[in-house]
């Protein structure tokens, strides 16, 4: 069974960084694109971050651009997001998600359980 | 960017009713479009992807139409546990987006 395991969440002050991170387990990691999605409380699913299965390409929304870093260690089946001058925008539950191809044209399925992130003074 | 404008926003039905949910892009994405369904408190499940297919364990009663720019999500007769809030995703073109949500509810 496919499964994703968020972690890394919690409460930050604004130009604070965090790392999160998501474990995957049951199925070839290297052969799946990875991607982060956001939720804003009651908000809906915004697209963050890609990264293919190589690992060599990454992608990232404009609200994210030049802030955040994906990356992955395929050896350790996990994917990864730092994220750094963090914004009162940025609070959101980040789901981690495997795509369905091993490219960034894909489709969500599973998603992990979500990692709250609250950027606060 | 690709904007999804899903319809209607909130969708009030009783069980055993069908549910029509529907999904335009602002511009032409083929088949390129992806169903998911969210309950409170939950992550995202993936329902239908390109326009028309079920995913693996999802009930026969959802079903996906549409191609082009119009695209729509059937649920045939509705159970207790289909209140959700239901998003679409394209990924025809980058970056990938998702429509705003129709919520169904009671």
């Amino acid at each position: 069974e496919v499964h994703l395991s968020e972690s890394g969440g919690g409460l930050v002050q604004p130009g604070g960084s965090l790392r999160l991170s998501c474990a995957a387990s049951g199925f070839t990691f290297t052969n799946y694109a990875m991607t982060w999605v956001r939720q804003a409380p009651g908000k809906g699913l915004e697209w963050v971050s890609a990264i293919k299965g190589s690992g060599y390409s990454t992608f990232y929304a404009d609200s994210v651009k030049g802030r955040f870093t994906i990356s992955r260690d395929n050896s350790r089946k996990t994917v990864f997001l730092l994220m750094n001058s963090l914004r009162v925008e940025d609070s959101a539950v980040y789901y981690c998600a495997k795509g369905d191809n091993s490219g960034i044209y894909n489709w969500f399925d599973p998603w992990g359980q979500g990692t709250l992130v609250t950027v606060s003074s | 960017e690709i904007v999804l404008t899903q319809s209607p926003v909130t969708l009030s039905l009783s069980p055993g009713e069908r549910a029509t949910l529907s999904c335009r892009a602002s511009q032409s994405i083929s088949s390129d479009l992806a169903w998911y369904q969210q309950k409170p408190g939950q992550a995202p499940r993936l329902l239908i992807y390109d326009a028309s297919n079920r995913a693996t364990g999802i009930p026969a009663r959802f079903s996906g139409s549409g191609s082009v720019t119009d695209f729509s999500l059937i649920i045939s007769s509705l159970e207790p546990e289909d209140f959700a809030v239901y998003y679409c995703q394209q990924r025809s073109d980058w970056p990938i987006t998702f429509g705003q949500g129709t919520k169904l509810e009671i």
